[in-house]
C-alpha cells in the first residue's frame, strides 16, 4: 500500500540550531515529494517538491530537503531553526495508483517547535 | 501565495442550517479539491474534481456535496449542518507538477 510517514509529532530545536523533519514514503515508482507548512489558523503554504534531478531541493522561506532513493526518504532540513519557522509542517507524495495519481497522500504532520 | 480564495474565514451557524463554503481560484487549473482538517490535525480529503462536471467523493465520507460549473469555482455544501460538522475546510488546486495550492481555509462551528 501506498504511504507516507512523518514519525515524530512534535520536534523541538533550539533558535539558530539547524533542523529536520523526517518523512518516509512508500509508492510504486518514480515519486513526486511535497512538503508544506501551516501556520496557525491558516492553510497549507507549498514549501518545496521533488520530481526529478538533483537529490537536494531549495525551497522557500531557507528550507530544503534531500531525497533519498534507498531509504525512501525526504527529510526536510534548514541550517538555522528562527522562531517563526514554527508551525505544522506535512510531508506529501503524488499517489502513482492509475487512475488516482491526481491526488497526493498526506503524512499525519509534524508539529516544529523552535525555542528562544 | 497562490491566487486561491475561500469565503467565509469564520462562520458559526445553528443545527440544521444549510451553508455553502465558497471556493475559487484564478490559475485556470482543473484540478481541486475540498479537504477537512481539524485543528493540528491531519488531512482528510472529501471531494475533488478534475474538470468542469466532474465531482468525485474522497477517501472520507463526507455528508456534504459539491458542484463544478466552472473551472474557476468549487462551492461545497452541507444541506443541513450539525455539531460534528464542527472543523475546518481547506479548498486546494492543483498545479502542473501535481503542487497542491491552498487557500486560507474556512472555520466552521455549528452550535
Amino acid at each position: 500500500a501506498q504511504s507516507v510517514a512523518q514519525p515524530e509529532d512534535q520536534v523541538n530545536v533550539a533558535e539558530g540550531n539547524p533542523l529536520t523533519v523526517k518523512c518516509t514514503y512508500s509508492v510504486s515508482g518514480n515519486p513526486y515529494l511535497f512538503w508544506y507548512v501551516q501556520y496557525p489558523n491558516r492553510g497549507l503554504q507549498f514549501l518545496l517538491k521533488y520530481i526529478t534531478g538533483d537529490n537536494l531541493v531549495k525551497g522557500s522561506y531557507g528550507f530544503e530537503a534531500e531525497f533519498n532513493k534507498s531509504q525512501t526518504s525526504f527529510h526536510l532540513k534548514k541550517p538555522s531553526a528562527l522562531v517563526s519557522d514554527s508551525a505544522l509542517y506535512f510531508c506529501a507524495v503524488r499517489d502513482s495508483n492509475a487512475g488516482n495519481n491526481r491526488k497526493l497522500i498526506w503524512g499525519l504532520g509534524t508539529s516544529l517547535a523552535v525555542n528562544p | 501565495e497562490a491566487d486561491i480564495y475561500q469565503t467565509p474565514r469564520y462562520l458559526v451557524i445553528g443545527t440544521g442550517k444549510k451553508i455553502t463554503l465558497e471556493c475559487s481560484q484564478t490559475m485556470g487549473h482543473d484540478k481541486m479539491y475540498w479537504y477537512q482538517q481539524d485543528p493540528g490535525m491531519e488531512l482528510h480529503l472529501i471531494h475533488y474534481s478534475y474538470g468542469v462536471n466532474s465531482t468525485e467523493k474522497g477517501d472520507l465520507s463526507s455528508e456534504s456535496t459539491v458542484s463544478r460549473i466552472r473551472t474557476e469555482h468549487f462551492p461545497l455544501t452541507l444541506e443541513s449542518a450539525r455539531p460534528s460538522h464542527t472543523s475546518q475546510y481547506l479548498c486546494a488546486s492543483m498545479g502542473h507538477y501535481y503542487e497542491q495550492y491552498f487557500g486560507p481555509g474556512t472555520r466552521l462551528t455549528v452550535t
